[in-house]
């Protein structure tokens, strides 16, 4: 149980153009949604929470007409990188946790990644 | 905010041998996770473990809420165990449930 599943997997696009990542929780409603991003050999860097049906959090320093997140039921959230450029380029993770997988305990299932490549 | 220190950063071992890994956290946790981290970077849940002990075949883990710290041991390691291994807290208090991650402990296995 807990599978969280990403798509696509791996993305290469032009600058300028638009990308949107899919994170769905495949077993179980998740009540809340994180979105990561990580660097080469260097650890996961939380970009934004987000509640179902909720305008989503996001941490100090990212942009949020950049990065678009967007919860929409509670097996869903999709990230949309707005006119992309090289330095977007990165490893995008979702995860989600679900008081019906682990109470009050927040425990977070991971999807596999997004890798986006601009060029 | 909280700060999550893992130790050691990188860890060369020979298959078969143990190894011991750790993370220390500054505040007091509802949560403390561990990940391992596979070579096409998917984060494998290893164990959710705010505090006590658990083991899952030749991993084990231990969290001492009270002094807050938390070890991490592979026996009899194997290739495979190859990856990066993490440690996430949750804050004490925290309504959202944001983990905080530590920098990973690199860890090769030679055959």
């Amino acid at each position: 149980g807990a599978v969280v599943s990403q798509h696509p997997s791996r993305v290469i696009c032009k600058s300028g153009t638009s990308v949107k990542i899919e994170c769905r929780s495949l077993d179980f409603q998740a009540t809340t949604m994180f979105w990561y991003r990580q660097f080469p050999k260097q650890s996961l860097m939380l970009m934004a929470t987000s509640n179902e049906g909720s305008k989503a959090t996001y941490e100090q320093g990212v942009e949020k007409d950049k990065f678009l997140i967007n919860h929409a039921s509670l097996t869903l959230s999709t990230l949309t990188v707005t006119s992309a450029h090289p330095e977007d380029s990165s490893f995008y993770i979702c995860s989600a946790s679900s008081r019906e997988t682990s109470g009050s305990s927040y425990e977070q299932f991971f999807g596999p990644g997004t890798r986006l490549t601009v060029l | 905010g909280i700060q999550v220190e893992q130790s050691p950063p990188d860890l060369i071992l020979q298959e078969g041998a143990n190894s011991t890994l750790r993370c220390n956290f500054s505040d007091s946790v509802n949560n403390l996770q561990w990940f391992h981290q596979n070579p096409w970077g998917q984060l494998i849940n290893l164990f959710y473990i705010p505090s006590g002990t658990k083991q899952n075949g030749r991993l084990s883990a231990t969290t001492v809420a009270t002094e807050r710290y938390s070890l991490l041991y592979i026996s009899s390691s194997q290739t495979t165990d190859s990856g990066v291994y993490f440690c996430a807290v949750v804050v004490r208090g925290s309504t959202l449930g944001r983990l905080y991650f530590g920098r990973g402990t690199q860890l090769t296995v030679w055959p």
